[in-house]
């Protein structure tokens, strides 16, 4: 069955510093791969979104790459902030006849001030 | 910007009893959905919706829960005998269009449902 991987240990760097999260996925080649952030209580909020023939994307001090041959996805934030800090979620879309987007574990990132 | 909403944000029931979850999707989408999340782990998918039809529904999603779009706003997800492991937070989403790469899922905030 499909499985994504994110690194399960939390994350803490220094505030101004590039945070670097992973994302791995095994048993499927997805057409596109989503980024959420997720805060204590909150809903997930969808961040980005990278297709297979794409091999990066931006949007403001987010930076998500895309590599379908290593099946893995790095998703940067740079210039770190406090309010940075939330858990990330990386996302796939099945298409196994109806709709189902499954999401790794996350991993939590604390920004130090 | 519009959003998802769900009610009631915490629900308390006893085992054993009926609960009803509900949801009203942004307005403009077409498609729904129900993850769950027990605490301290991750989101897990739980079923879609479309067209007054499940599209897909996990292992999870047994006889014991039913969706429905009873009206032209709310979608609903009803547990019919609550289990003590059924407690978790659960997420309502709804989408444009997946499938097309250009349509992620908007989430609510959740409701909190706790089995005694």
């Amino acid at each position: 069955s499909q499985k994504i991987e994110q690194n399960s240990e939390a994350l803490n760097i220094q505030e101004g510093k590039t945070a670097t999260l992973t994302c791995n996925y095994t048993n499927y080649s997805p057409a596109y791969l989503q980024w959420y952030r997720q805060d204590p209580g909150r809903g997930p909020v969808f961040l980005l979104l990278i297709r297979e023939n794409e091999k990066e994307k931006r949007k403001e001090r987010l930076k998500v790459t895309f590599d379908t041959t290593l099946k893995q996805s790095l998703f940067h934030i740079t210039a770190s902030q406090p309010a940075d800090s939330a858990t990330y979620l990386c996302a796939l879309d099945l298409h196994t006849g109806g709709f189902k987007t499954i999401f790794g574990a996350g991993t939590r990132l604390f920004v130090k001030a | 910007e519009p959003e998802v909403t769900q009610t009631p944000s915490h629900q308390v029931t006893q085992m054993g009893q009926e609960v009803i979850l509900r949801c009203v999707p942004i307005s403009n989408h077409l498609y729904f959905y129900w993850y769950r999340q027990i605490l301290g782990q991750k989101v897990e998918f739980l079923v879609s919706f479309y067209n007054n039809e499940i599209s897909e529904k996990s292992e999870i999603f047994d006889d014991q829960f039913s969706v429905e779009r009873p009206d032209g706003s709310n979608f609903t997800l009803k547990i019919r005998s609550t289990k003590l492991e059924d407690s978790a937070m659960y997420f309502c989403a709804s989408s444009e269009a997946p499938g097309q790469g250009n349509s992620p899922l908007h989430f609510g905030n959740g409701t909190r449902l706790t089995v005694t």
